[in-house]
């Protein structure tokens, strides 16, 4: 399994501002990813975290918007921008380890903008 | 287009009962088939998973059948508890590519 802890856990912020949020996971893991979650629906991946590269980004979301670092096998950061409260939802970090199987979530951060 | 489809969106059961969530999916690639469990304010935990060579997992009182012709999968969870109630999501993968379906909110009344 993977332990995974995100920073902050919540957060309420005004238009406009940015927001960045920590991914740690106690171990290598072989792939990152970042989630979006709108209370009550379901996981919507942003963008796979790349070790070393740029993220790779779904469809609908654009790196200036969300810029994720990955500098090592453990940590990565993805940061809301120029948000507005179309953004508040639950973002989620979450690791797979050794082979492409098992998925492990972090708590997730709770943004609120106003 | 989903490509994991889950129902129903939301369950009731009596405590005791059995709660049976299923999903189905089209893409023949996936070999990997987890399902997930979410309380309120926490990120989705891995619950059970099943691989496409075998027919039924059982952990405890969560059974997990896989029909691998119908393309389908269903979490069973017997003898329901309060304590079982929460969002589950089914999921479907293959080589780091994940897919989930939209949740099950499932309530356990005593």
């Amino acid at each position: 399994s993977a332990v995974i802890s995100q920073k902050p856990s919540r957060d309420i912020c005004q238009r406009g501002t940015s927001l960045t949020i920590q991914c740690q996971v106690d171990s290598q893991v072989t792939m990152m990813f970042w989630y979006r979650q709108q209370p009550g629906q379901s996981l919507t991946l942003i963008a796979t975290a790349n070790q070393g590269s740029e993220a790779t980004y779904e469809s609908g979301f654009v790196i200036d918007k969300f810029p994720i670092s990955r500098p090592n096998l453990t940590f990565s950061t993805l940061t809301v921008s120029n948000m507005s409260p179309e953004d508040s939802s639950i973002y989620l970090c979450s690791v797979v380890k050794g082979g492409f199987e098992t998925q492990y979530f972090g708590p997730g951060t709770r943004l609120l903008v106003l | 287009q989903q490509q994991v489809k889950q129902s129903p969106q939301s369950l009731i059961v009596q405590k005791g009962g059995i709660s049976i969530i299923n999903c189905a999916y089209e893409n023949t690639a996936f070999d990997y088939f987890p399902w997930y469990q979410q309380f309120p304010g926490k990120g989705p935990a891995l619950l059970i998973a099943i691989r496409p060579d075998v027919s039924e997992k059982k952990e405890g009182r969560f059974t997990i059948s896989f029909n691998k012709s119908a393309k389908q999968f269903s979490l069973h969870i017997m003898d329901s508890q309060p304590g079982d109630s929460a969002t589950y999501f089914c999921a479907a993968s293959s080589v780091g590519q994940f897919y989930f379906g939209t949740g099950t909110s499932l309530t356990v009344i005593p």
